[in-house]
């Protein structure tokens, strides 16, 4: 199956500070979801970013799919960014790539 | 409202019981998936389907069972053949397959005590 990395591991930066988060995925892929884990565990959809770039607000992500790699950039950090950011992919509609894969996140800390 | 409901919310078994988790959907999603998430950890997929009455093991499916027997619902059962299940679960949807953007439920904390 699609193997998906994402780095740094973890982040720690302080308010309104900038930063970008990155995945990494090793086969095309038809799907890339951003998600934002919430301190009760909720996943926050972010972005739905197979190719292209999306911006929504202060955030924005990037996916160069011919090199595999996605970026979440997150601008002017309050501390409400704070959690866990993963990446998930899902591969061509083709027999098992139905599930979606995700990476192990990026624990983002934003201290006041 | 259209969304993934989980319940319960927190649920607490005593072990080598089963206990069934509830995922219901009205987003008309055919795909459902289960994941489990462990502390500090990633999330891990334990079955999915993608149509009514059909549904494929996951990466940890060993003692986990479900059902399709309805478009909205996808209930998992933890058996007590799972050697540990305490542990945080998340049921998400999505249109058709992994391809597809999906949403996810809020989760349910599983406590084996």
């Amino acid at each position: 199956g699609i193997q998906v990395e994402q780095s740094p591991p973890d982040l720690i930066l302080q308010e309104g500070a900038n930063s970008t988060l990155r995945c990494n995925f090793s086969d095309s892929v038809n799907n890339l979801q951003w998600f934002h884990q919430n301190p009760w565990g909720q996943l926050i959809n972010l972005f739905y970013i197979p190719s292209g770039t999306k911006q929504n607000g202060r955030l924005s992500a990037t996916t160069v799919a011919t090199e595999r790699y996605s970026l979440l950039y997150i601008s002017s950090s309050q501390t409400t960014d704070s959690g866990v950011y993963f990446c998930a992919v899902g591969g061509k509609p083709n027999f098992g790539n139905e599930k979606l894969t995700f990476g192990t996140g990026t624990r983002l800390t934003i201290i006041p | 409202d259209g969304g993934i409901t989980q319940s319960p919310k927190y649920l607490f078994r005593k072990e080598g019981q089963n206990v069934t988790l509830s995922c219901e959907q009205n987003l008309n999603h055919d795909a459902m998936y289960w994941y489990r998430q462990d502390p500090g950890q990633g999330l891990r997929l334990i079955y999915y389907s993608q149509i009514v009455n059909d549904f494929q093991k996951g990466d940890i499916a060993e003692g986990y069972s479900v059902s399709r027997e309805k478009k909205e619902s996808f209930p998992l059962t933890v058996t007590s053949a799972q050697k540990n299940p305490t542990a945080f679960y998340l049921c998400a949807s999505s249109t058709s397959g992994g391809w597809t953007e999906a949403f996810f439920g809020q989760g349910t904390r599983l406590t084996v005590v």
